[in-house]
């Protein structure tokens, strides 16, 4: 079993500057990594898949790199719409979504 | 567009058994596997399996093997997740997503409570 996981816990990030966000899986994943955003109330939504591509209707300001273990997900200018829980989940052997990272306005 | 509606919240004791209801509409159904994930109060995303709606093939979390069937219904466009052995920690909302690699929509969940 994959077992992903996400840091920091908790990011308090000031509009307009820059957020990082890492995962880590304990095997290879390959670039078979996806991140979703959830706000309060509502269902996850798609942000990031194949670790770099961005889902239809995203914004650019957000931006996935890695391949293997390590993956980091970007958002170079923070709005405050983005203030949300994101999930790393992995596909490349089942199924495994990271505990999360919650994204706050400073 | 892809929707995605599930069926309502339910109330259950525990070892009943529950079945959630997925319908899916605006894209050809048979395409693509239908993924399920459940989210207890307060925590993360938790992947319990996937079906292929046309073949019936299904595959689960191990966590879930033996108490988790995945079944749909071509004819409704409908997939089907049945959890049995309810326990309080069951407790969650249980959610549909379409894809078995990344889910690029999602239902708007079902809560599913366990309470004597």
């Amino acid at each position: 079993e994959t077992v992903m996981t996400q840091s920091p816990a908790t990011l308090s990030v000031s509009p307009g500057e820059r957020a990082t966000l890492s995962c880590r899986a304990s095997q290879s994943v390959s670039r078979n990594l996806a991140w979703y955003q959830q706000k309060p109330g509502q269902s996850p939504r798609l942000i990031m898949y194949g670790a770099s591509t961005r889902a239809t209707g995203i914004p650019a300001r957000f931006s996935g790199s890695g391949s293997g273990t390590d993956f980091t997900l970007t958002i170079s200018s923070l709005q405050a719409e983005d203030a949300a829980v994101y999930y790393c989940q992995q596909y490349e052997l089942g199924s495994a979504f990271g505990q999360g990272t919650k994204v706050e306005i400073k | 567009q892809v929707q995605l509606v599930q069926s309502g919240a339910e109330v259950k004791k525990p070892g009943a058994s529950v079945k959630v209801s997925c319908k899916a509409s605006g894209y050809t159904f048979r395409s693509y596997d239908i993924s399920w994930v459940r989210q207890a109060t307060g925590q993360g995303l938790e992947w319990m399996g996937w079906i292929n709606p046309y073949t019936g093939n299904a595959a689960y979390a191990q966590k879930f093997q033996g108490r988790v069937t995945l079944t749909s219904n071509l004819s409704l466009s409908t997939v089907y997740m049945e959890l049995s052995g309810l326990r309080s920690d069951d407790t969650a909302v249980y959610y549909c997503a379409r894809g078995d690699t990344e889910n690029d929509s999602w239902g708007q969940g079902s809560l599913v409570t366990v309470s004597s």
